[in-house]
């Protein structure tokens, strides 16, 4: 099975750019979708990026996914950072076997 | 409004069973492959199940492959999960999750999630 590596923690002031990576192990990251959920702390994560690159309704457009196959690894882009962004984000993917894997998830601070 | 409840999580010792539900209401659940996904305390999230639509094809991560089991009844809207052979490192919160792709088809996609049930597993 192959592993998803993010970064533990991420701080910047509001109205920043920040970018959490997420870095496959093994096979191609373009080889199966990635997502992001987002989870605020003592709620249930909800999806602000799917298929890579795709915005759920009512998630706003500071929010952005992106690949780089040269790195294998898939890219969260916020902008214009908002305290209500503070959350822990993970990523996640599949293979052709079904294994679905999580990323270890990444803590957002907006200081 | 698409809504998923989770229950049947509580306390149980190391070798126990429990079996958790996911009422799911707002959409029709025959019509959507479904997922568990866990939380450890203070952990991240962790892939545990997948079943089909109809319950014809399931898929299970190795930690629990052989312990648990994953089914549904489409006639009651619910979602189950039979947990056996619980150990310590079971303990979560469990959510349910739902497919975004629709019937005989998965996404991997969770496009809605539950509030979470916690299971503790402790002597």
């Amino acid at each position: 099975n192959f592993m998803l590596t993010q970064p533990h923690s991420v701080s910047e002031s509001p109205g920043k750019t920040i970018t959490i990576s997420c870095t496959r192990s093994s096979g191609s990251i373009a080889g199966n979708y990635v997502q992001w959920y987002q989870q605020r702390p003592g709620s249930s994560p909800t999806s602000v990026i799917y298929e890579d690159n795709q915005r759920p309704s009512g998630v706003p457009d500071r929010f952005s996914g992106s690949l780089d196959t040269s790195s294998n690894s898939a890219s969260l882009t916020i902008s214009g950072l908002k305290t209500e962004d503070e959350a822990d984000y993970y990523c996640q993917s599949y293979d052709s076997n079904s294994h679905v894997v999580f990323g270890g998830g990444t803590r957002l601070t907006v200081l | 409004e698409v809504q998923l409840v989770e229950s049947g999580g509580g306390l149980v010792q190391p070798g126990g069973s429990l079996r958790l539900s996911c009422a799911a209401s707002g959409f029709t659940l025959g019509s959507y492959s479904m997922h568990w996904v866990r939380q450890a305390p203070g952990k991240g999230l962790e892939y545990v199940s997948t079943i089909g639509s109809n319950g014809g094809s399931t898929f299970y991560a190795d930690s629990v492959k052989g312990r648990f089991t994953i089914s549904r009844d489409n006639s009651k809207n619910t979602l189950y999960l039979q947990m056996g052979s619980l150990r310590t490192e079971d303990m979560a919160v469990y959510y349910c999750a739902r497919d975004s792709c629709g019937s005989n088809c998965y996404s991997y996609y969770f496009d809605f999630w539950g509030q979470g049930t916690l299971v503790t597993v402790s002597s």
